[in-house]
């Protein structure tokens, strides 16, 4: 299994452009879930999903985008970047408690 | 939103040193977890805590879940070079009639730096 996969490592955006950060699992978990890391503020949850079709917010919503119409793939979508989204972007999965992250995105937003 | 205070923010100690960090929250968790972040990568699991009281081990590493479902600490005893990194703990609240699975709170972590 390759676990949770994110693409791309990297990623450098103007203000204004718009963006789709992918993440996929292979492990056919239920839940997914977008976290952005700030210095000294841990992961904070963006949005989350329990099944496909089926999304939520997390705490940090505002200017991020998710759908998830198959149960491997949930991705993200920024629709405007703006220099506040500057962050390190993990994706995790679940099948219950016990949740596995990707490698992550790190995004700068010019 | 829920809250976690992780401390302390740092640690700098000397190899074969034991090491303590711990989280506490103003609400009550049904789960804790603890992680390991290293430069550049995910965070990756170390411990998961299930029941309030809960005393768990991993090798060096040892985890406890508060009897009040508010608190965890994790201790890693014999520090090694290879420790180094930023521990997160983190809880998953409980929810009326719905599951919770997917949301997690993190701790702003604890960064650990072994000296040899």
């Amino acid at each position: 299994n390759a676990g949770v996969t994110q693409t791309p490592k990297f990623q450098v955006l103007k203000t204004g452009q718009s963006m789709t950060l992918q993440c996929a699992q292979d492990m056919n978990h239920e839940y997914m879930s977008w976290y952005r890391q700030d210095p000294g503020m841990g992961l904070r949850l963006i949005h989350y999903s329990v099944g496909a079709g089926i999304t939520d917010q997390g705490e940090v919503p505002n200017g991020y985008n998710v759908s998830r119409s198959t149960t491997e793939d949930f991705p993200l979508r920024l629709l405007s970047a703006a220099p506040s989204q500057t962050s390190v972007y993990f994706c995790a999965s679940s099948r219950d408690k016990e949740q596995f992250f990707g490698p992550g995105t790190r995004l700068t937003v010019l | 939103g829920q809250q976690l205070n992780q401390s302390p923010q740092s640690m700098f100690i000397q190899e074969g040193e034991d090491v303590s960090m711990n989280c506490t929250s103003s609400s009550i968790f049904n789960t804790w977890l603890w992680y390991k972040q290293d430069p550049g990568e995910g965070p990756v699991l170390l411990i998961a805590l299930y029941k309030a009281g809960e005393l768990t081990s991993n090798g060096r590493l040892t985890a406890q879940f508060g009897i009040t479902r508010k608190d965890s600490f994790l201790n890693i005893s014999a520090s090694i070079p290879s420790d180094v990194g930023i521990y997160f703990c983190a809880g998953q609240p409980t929810f009326a009639g719905g599951t919770s699975y997917g949301k997690l709170t993190f701790g702003q972590g604890t960064i650990l730096t072994v000296h040899p």
